[in-house]
């Protein structure tokens, strides 16, 4: 059974920068694609971005583009979401959710998210 | 980018009735690609239906998908009382993957 284990929660002040652990286990890391998903309090999730450990492509959401950066450790079947200059409005709880990439229903790097983490949750406060 | 809009914003139902959610998005979602997810307080999303239609492994059969192009529908035929939840659609057919804001099943 495939499993996500997030790192735990972080403070930050406006201007820094958080980056957020996902550690895969379960199955193969290579032949899942990793997704990360903010959502703010009482809000809808928010798709930030994913990576195919594989060969370590990216597509990020464009109106994150250029704060967040996603990265994966096949060495330690880890996947990693940075994001800097941080502001009030980034205080959400971030998921990371997967996929196997020859799962049914979906294509190219677009799918559904099948398992999830339990979240992390950044506040970030001056 | 496609808006999903759900409705109705909360659903009060009792346990046994049926639940009929309505997701609507601004242009077509490309060959269906469109899922459900539950979401208790505190919790991850669940994924319940993916590709409009078909249960992801372990969810009941009370679930239903249905809809294409830019109506979508999720049943569910007799709530039991761990239903009462927030549920979201989202449309994976390209980037960005977007969400709908969510209805709220809650207890009459």
């Amino acid at each position: 059974e495939v499993q996500l284990v997030q790192s735990g929660a972080e403070v930050k002040k406006p201007g820094a920068t958080v980056k957020i652990s996902c550690k895969f286990s379960g199955d193969t890391f290579i032949g899942y694609y990793m997704f990360w998903v903010q959502q703010a309090p009482g809000k809808g999730p928010q798709w930030m971005g994913l990576i195919d450990p594989e060969n370590g492509e990216t597509i990020y959401a464009e109106k994150l583009q250029g704060r967040v950066t996603i990265t994966a450790d096949t060495s330690t079947d880890t996947a990693y979401m940075e994001l800097s200059s941080l502001r009030s409005e980034d205080s959400a709880v971030y998921y990371c959710a997967t996929v196997r990439s020859n799962s049914p229903g979906g294509y190219y790097y677009y799918y559904y998210m099948d398992v999830w983490g339990k979240g992390t949750t950044v506040t970030v406060s001056s | 980018e496609i808006v999903l809009m759900q409705s109705p914003g909360t659903l009060s139902l009792s346990p046994g009735e049926r639940a009929t959610l309505s997701c609507r998005a601004s242009q077509s979602v490309r060959s269906g690609f469109l899922a459900w997810y539950q979401q208790k307080p505190g919790q991850p999303p669940r994924l319940l239906i993916y590709g409009a239609s078909s249960r992801a492994t372990g969810i009941p059969d009370r679930f239903g998908g249905s809809g294409s192009g830019t109506d979508f529908t999720l049943t569910i035929r007799r709530l039991e009382p761990e239903d009462f939840a927030v549920y979201f659609c989202q449309h994976y057919g390209g980037s960005p993957l977007t969400f709908g804001q969510g209805t709220k099943v809650e207890i009459k």
